[in-house]
């Protein structure tokens, strides 16, 4: 069973436009939400991270956007640039739990 | 080392043969993470090690896999009599807290291949 869903599987952005990851989620126990990145023949390096507390989180280009209500929670790229070109993770997992469920991961490609 | 260090890179094996992967932690972390990426999937758990306390096994697939930290610091991952299935990337990742795992560090890790 796939604690966390993960969509598009792939997409293709233009240079400077925004890339939009969606993950949904279904135990409401879950109270971390990271994601990651990982480049090819490197394992995942985390991204940015939220918490249930905010709706909102900003790090320079990189925005989550958490809807509790919805168990939803979406990675904005903006100003896609083609050294973003990666895939990407995400994740969530509970205060007390030894392990991160992750999505199946898309794979983001910026076209120059 | 700066990172978490995984050995080998790649590993390519007959099927039915043992492998073992090892893993240097981030010194200092007391958490370690085994993780199982198969191509196009989600990266899979496996184990947790968290200082001295019993790891969690319970992501391990079958009892073909084992794993053991010695000395709180290095970690190994032992699959026994591997089959074609089991090839995928092994990942390690180790943290300084417990708990959600979140500011999880990982390896590069080790490509295995049964042939």
């Amino acid at each position: 069973q796939q604690q966390v869903k993960q969509s598009p599987q792939s997409l293709i952005v233009q240079k400077g436009g925004i890339s939009i990851i969606n993950c949904a989620y279904e135990n409401t126990a879950f109270d971390y939400f990271p994601w990651y990145q990982q480049f090819p023949g490197k394992g995942p390096a985390l991204l940015i991270a939220i918490r249930p507390d905010v709706s909102e989180k900003k790090e320079g280009r990189f925005t989550i956007s958490f809807n509790k209500s919805a168990k939803q929670f979406s990675l904005h790229i903006m100003d896609s640039q083609p050294g973003d070109s990666a895939t990407y993770f995400c994740a969530a997992s509970k205060t007390g739990a030894n392990n991160l469920f992750f999505g199946t991961g898309t794979r983001l490609t910026v076209i120059p | 080392g700066a990172g978490v260090s995984q050995s080998p890179s790649n590993k390519v094996t007959e099927k039915g043969k043992d492998v073992e992967l090892r893993c240097d932690p981030i010194s200092g972390h007391t958490a370690l993470y085994w993780y199982r990426q198969s191509l196009g999937q989600g990266l899979e758990f496996l184990i947790y090690f968290q200082g001295n306390s019993a790891p969690d096994k319970s992501g391990l697939p079958s009892d073909r896999f084992s794993a053991e930290r010695t000395g709180g610091s290095v970690s190994t991952l032992t699959i026994q009599r591997t089959q074609q299935e089991d090839s995928a990337v092994y990942l390690c990742a180790s943290s300084l807290a417990s708990g959600t795992g979140g500011s999880a560090f990982f390896g590069q890790g080790t490509r295995l291949t049964v042939v």
